[in-house]
């Protein structure tokens, strides 16, 4: 059974802290991997990895993948309030269709 | 980035009726329209996959004639909810999936349902 787990569960910072959210996966024929936000609806698309070892950065957000070690991190620096969310990671395995198998996210709290 | 839209954002309903939500892709083509429900502080659970112009995948444990699905053209996918009772109240939300091939799946805003 695919399989993806994120760590840590929930996250209190300051803003201004740096965090870093791990994930991991178990996945047949894994494809690539997505980071999205989810706030109050649902998720906003992120980033998409589909190659070991090569960064993808969007302003204070970077992604990185380990497809040896089958986990990705996904940090954020310099945090503000408005970082608070749900940060959620997916795999996609298979042909076809490429279906996502969801972690349980990561609730990130970042206080003034 | 690719914009997909969910129609309605709120239902309330009676227990015993059926609701309809549509899922649409407004600037992109989507040859698969996924399905997913989440339910309070847990993460997203797919339901079923959505290829235009053939049957959906539902996953286990989902019952196909109790959540009907009808992807009738490549900008438009809607879950019917027949029969709802409380305990399908939820947050459903669908994505979708470009025609040319890339992975990315972008989603609605999510339909919340409730059931009284």
């Amino acid at each position: 059974e695919d399989k993806v787990v994120q760590s840590p569960l929930s996250l209190v910072v300051h803003e201004g802290d740096t965090v870093t959210l791990n994930c991991s996966y178990e996945v047949t024929n894994f494809r690539s991997l997505l980071w999205y936000k989810q706030e109050k609806k649902a998720p906003t698309f992120l980033f998409m990895l589909t190659s070991s070892g090569i960064e993808k950065k969007s302003g204070r957000l970077s992604s990185i993948l380990d497809k040896k070690e089958l986990f990705s991190i996904l940090n954020i620096t310099a945090t503000q309030t408005g970082d608070s969310a749900v940060y959620l990671c997916a795999a996609t395995s298979g042909a076809g269709s490429y279906q996502l198998t969801f972690g349980k996210g990561t609730k990130l709290s970042v206080i003034p | 980035g690719a914009v997909v839209s969910q129609h309605p954002s709120w239902v309330i309903c009676k227990s015993g009726t059926s609701v309809k939500i549509e899922c649409r892709s407004l600037d992109f083509q989507a040859t698969t329209m996924f399905w997913y429900r989440q339910f309070p502080k847990q993460s997203l659970m797919l339901m079923a996959t959505s290829n235009e112009g053939s049957k959906a995948t539902y996953e286990q444990g989902v019952e196909k004639d109790k959540f009907l699905i009808n992807h009738a053209s490549l900008t438009l996918s809607t879950l019917t909810v027949t029969s709802a009772h409380p305990e399908d109240s939820s947050f459903y939300i669908c994505s979708a999936r470009a025609s040319t091939g890339i992975e990315t799946q972008y989603f609605g805003p999510g339909t919340r349902l409730l059931v009284l």
